[in-house]
């Protein structure tokens, strides 16, 4: 597609259950990044993947955060047993390799609302 | 963690006022970017400043980096209130792969 796409745009959840989040990246970037950003602060690194496989996970916060790219293209961010702390806006970006030092291309986010 | 911090946290100028943010950060970077933010909206990247480089210009943006000091500034001229947003900036190790940004400035500028 033109730009990256993240669906949903807004998710309302009651706390303890399972959401999955969605992201399709610009059409042949290799490179695809998960960050969240909570109200007021900067968007914090999660998980980048290079291909299919997650080249660096060290941000998830713990093991109820999970993402996955099985094709190397449409990536999916899943967060298990959620915790209204989980509320945040959840952004997904992508450029055209990992190696290439350039920029990031954003999608709009799907803001996670956990009540 | 966030590796920049942006001073200041908020600036509200006037329509026709030149903008300056700076950034700080703490380890070496193999280049710094400067992000914009419409509130509810996505980053859109306004310009990259290579680590050799000391300033960049892009239309009335200017960006400098000071090594040395660990620091950048964003320089908007003849500010607009469509320049009201939120900016980031981002350093890029190299070897992690990723982008590191800081908390933020807010823009407002008032017509």
């Amino acid at each position: 597609g033109a730009g990256v796409s993240q669906t949903p745009s807004n998710k309302v959840t009651e706390k303890g259950k399972y959401v999955e989040l969605r992201c399709d990246p610009i059409s042949g970037h290799t490179a695809l990044y998960w960050y969240r950003q909570s109200l007021g602060q900067g968007p914090e690194f999660l998980i980048y993947f290079q291909g299919t496989g997650a080249a660096d996970d060290s941000g998830l916060p713990n093991d109820r955060f999970f993402a996955v790219r099985p094709e190397g293209s449409v990536s999916t961010l899943k967060i298990q047993r959620t915790e209204r702390g989980d509320s945040a806006v959840y952004l997904c970006a992508s450029r055209a390799a990992a190696a290439n030092t350039g920029e990031l291309f954003f999608g709009e986010g799907s803001r996670l609302t956990v009540l | 963690s966030q590796q920049g911090e942006e001073d200041p946290q908020a600036l509200s100028i006037q329509e026709g006022e030149n903008a300056t943010m700076n950034c700080s950060y703490k380890t070496s970077i193999n280049n710094l970017q400067w992000y914009r933010q419409n509130s509810g909206r996505g980053l859109v990247h306004l310009i990259l400043i290579r680590s050799n480089e000391r300033e960049k210009h892009s239309g009335r943006l200017r960006v400098t980096l000071d090594t040395s000091k660990k620091s950048s500034s964003l320089l908007i001229t003849a500010s607009r209130a469509a320049d009201t947003a939120s900016y980031f900036c981002a350093t890029d190790s190299g070897s992690a792969r990723q982008l590191t940004f800081g908390s933020g400035t807010q823009l407002t500028v008032l017509p």
